[in-house]
C-alpha cells in the first residue's frame, strides 16, 4: 500500500507563474490535509477537504490559493500569481476518517525565482 | 499569536544519553498532543501521541510527559542513537471531529557519536 503521494517534489516557478501541486491520498483516504512549512518554521494548517467538499479553510490565504479533492484524481493545491513568498515546503496528509495521527507525504518544495 | 511553544530550537546529545524537549501551549481546548519526526527531504511522520487523561505515555524508548495544570508536555528520547537525529515537532490538535493541527516551530536534534 504506497504512503501519501505528491508530486511534483520540486518544482521551480517565476513569479506571476500558477503552481499546481497534487497530493494522491492512501488507498482508501478521503480525507485530506494541506499543510505549509516555511524555513525553520513548524508546519501550518492551510485546508482540509473531503471528497468534493472543502471542510476547513481557515489557514488557506483568501487570495490567490485555492484548494480541490475531486470525486476522481488528486487533490490540486493551486497557487495564482506566484510570489516569492510563496516558497516553501507543501505537505499534504490524509486519514480514512475523521481521526488524529494522520500520514504526511514527503512534500512538494516551491521555489520561486 | 504562538499557540504551541517549543524549546529548544536545537539540541545536541551524546549517543546513549537522555534527549528532552520541551512544548507548552495555550489553548485549554486541545485534547490531543502528538510528537513527529522529520527527516530532512521527508515529510513528518507519528512518532508518539497523548491525551489529556494520562500523565505520561511511554513507546520503546520514547516517553511523552504530560503536565495538564501547567500546559505544558515534553519529549523524552532514552538512550538515544545517531539515527535519531532529526527534527522533532510536537503538536495539538482541539476540535472533535477532524483534527487540524497546531505545531510548534521544530527542535533539531544532533546525536553526537
Amino acid at each position: 500500500n504506497a504512503g501519501v503521494m505528491q508530486n511534483p517534489r520540486h518544482l521551480v516557478r517565476r513569479r506571476g507563474q500558477e503552481a499546481r501541486l497534487r497530493c494522491s491520498p492512501m488507498k482508501g483516504h478521503s480525507h485530506v490535509y494541506w499543510y505549509r512549512q516555511l524555513p525553520e518554521e513548524g508546519l501550518k494548517f492551510m485546508v482540509y477537504l473531503q471528497k468534493e467538499n472543502i471542510i476547513d479553510e481557515s489557514g488557506m490565504p483568501k487570495e490567490r490559493f485555492s484548494a480541490e479533492f475531486p470525486k476522481e484524481g488528486p487533490s490540486i493545491l493551486r497557487i495564482q500569481q506566484v510570489v516569492r513568498g510563496d516558497s516553501a515546503a507543501y505537505f499534504c496528509a490524509s486519514s480514512p476518517a475523521e481521526t488524529y495521527g494522520y500520514t504526511f507525504g514527503s512534500g512538494t518544495r516551491l521555489t520561486v525565482v | 499569536q504562538q499557540q504551541v511553544k517549543q524549546s529548544p530550537q536545537s539540541l545536541i546529545v551524546q549517543k546513549g544519553g537522555i534527549s528532552i524537549i520541551n512544548c507548552a501551549y495555550e489553548n485549554t481546548a486541545f485534547d490531543y498532543f502528538p510528537w513527529y519526526q522529520q527527516f530532512p527531504g521527508k515529510g513528518p511522520a507519528l512518532l508518539i501521541a497523548i491525551r489529556p487523561d494520562v500523565s505520561e505515555k511511554k513507546e520503546g524508548r520514547f516517553t511523552i510527559s504530560f503536565n495538564k495544570s501547567a500546559k505544558q508536555f515534553s519529549l523524552h528520547i532514552m538512550d538515544s542513537q545517531p539515527g535519531d537525529s532529526a527534527t522533532y515537532f510536537c503538536a495539538a490538535s482541539k476540535k472533535e471531529g477532524y483534527s487540524t493541527l497546531t505545531f510548534g516551530k521544530g527542535t533539531m536534534l544532533l546525536v553526537s557519536p
